[in-house]
């Protein structure tokens, strides 16, 4: 199975802050890569899909960028309502895995 | 818009089956393709398993093989997951979620807990 690590795996940030975390894929998965946004006690939400493409209705501070095996979502100017957990997906080839998720607090 | 109901929380001993359902709701279950991803606490995504449009059939993680049973009721448009010899290792949330876009998940059910406890 393609193991995903996620850097940092939490990090402290201020409003307005430019954050940008990091996704590693033991092989190559082209760009066959989401990013979710996970808040305390709800269900992940998809942000971009095809490592860069934005989901419909995610603000545009948000971007995903990379191919191959390293990737990266970057927030342009952190808002109130991004402070959540970070998930990346690889859907290259099944099993479908995730990775451990980066925890974004309030500095 | 697709939105998916599932089923409320579970408590269940060591040995058990448990049963979630998944309803469909804005859509048809048989234009979509389920799939079933599951939280420890505290812990990471798991994806488990769903139907594989290219397959056309359901597949599941090999870790979940001969464990796990993923239905359909087209009649009703409701999913199920039906994990079986429970241990406190499956206490987690599990969610099913749409399968899109070649392997994206959107969007997801509310989740639902499901503890094992003696």
């Amino acid at each position: 199975a393609i193991q995903l690590t996620q850097s940092p795996s939490s990090l402290s940030a201020s409003v307005g802050d430019r954050v940008t975390i990091t996704c590693r894929a033991s092989q190559g998965i082209s760009n066959a890569l989401a990013w979710y946004q996970q808040r305390p006690g709800k269900a992940p939400k998809l942000l971009i899909f095809d490592a860069s493409s934005l989901e419909s209705g995610v603000p545009s501070r948000f971007s995903g960028s990379g191919s191959g095996t390293d990737f990266a979502l970057t927030i342009s100017s952190l808002q109130p309502e991004d402070f959540a957990t970070y998930f990346c997906q690889q859907f290259y080839i099944k099993p479908f895995t995730f990775g451990p998720g980066t925890q974004v607090d309030i500095k | 818009q697709v939105q998916l109901i599932q089923s409320g929380a579970e408590v269940k001993k060591p040995g058990a089956s448990v049963k979630v359902s998944c309803k469909v709701s804005g859509y048809t279950l048989t234009a979509l393709s389920m799939h079933w991803v599951r939280q420890a606490p505290g812990k990471g995504l798991e994806w488990m398993g769903g139907f594989d449009p290219e397959e056309g059939e359901t597949v599941s993680a090999q870790k979940f093989q001969g464990r796990v049973t993923m239905t359909e009721d087209l009649s009703t448009d409701t999913a199920y997951m039906e994990l079986r010899s429970l241990r406190s290792e499956d206490t987690a949330v599990y969610y099913c979620a749409t399968r899109v876009r070649g392997g994206v998940f959107d969007p997801w059910g509310q989740g639902t807990l499901v503890t094992v406890s003696s």
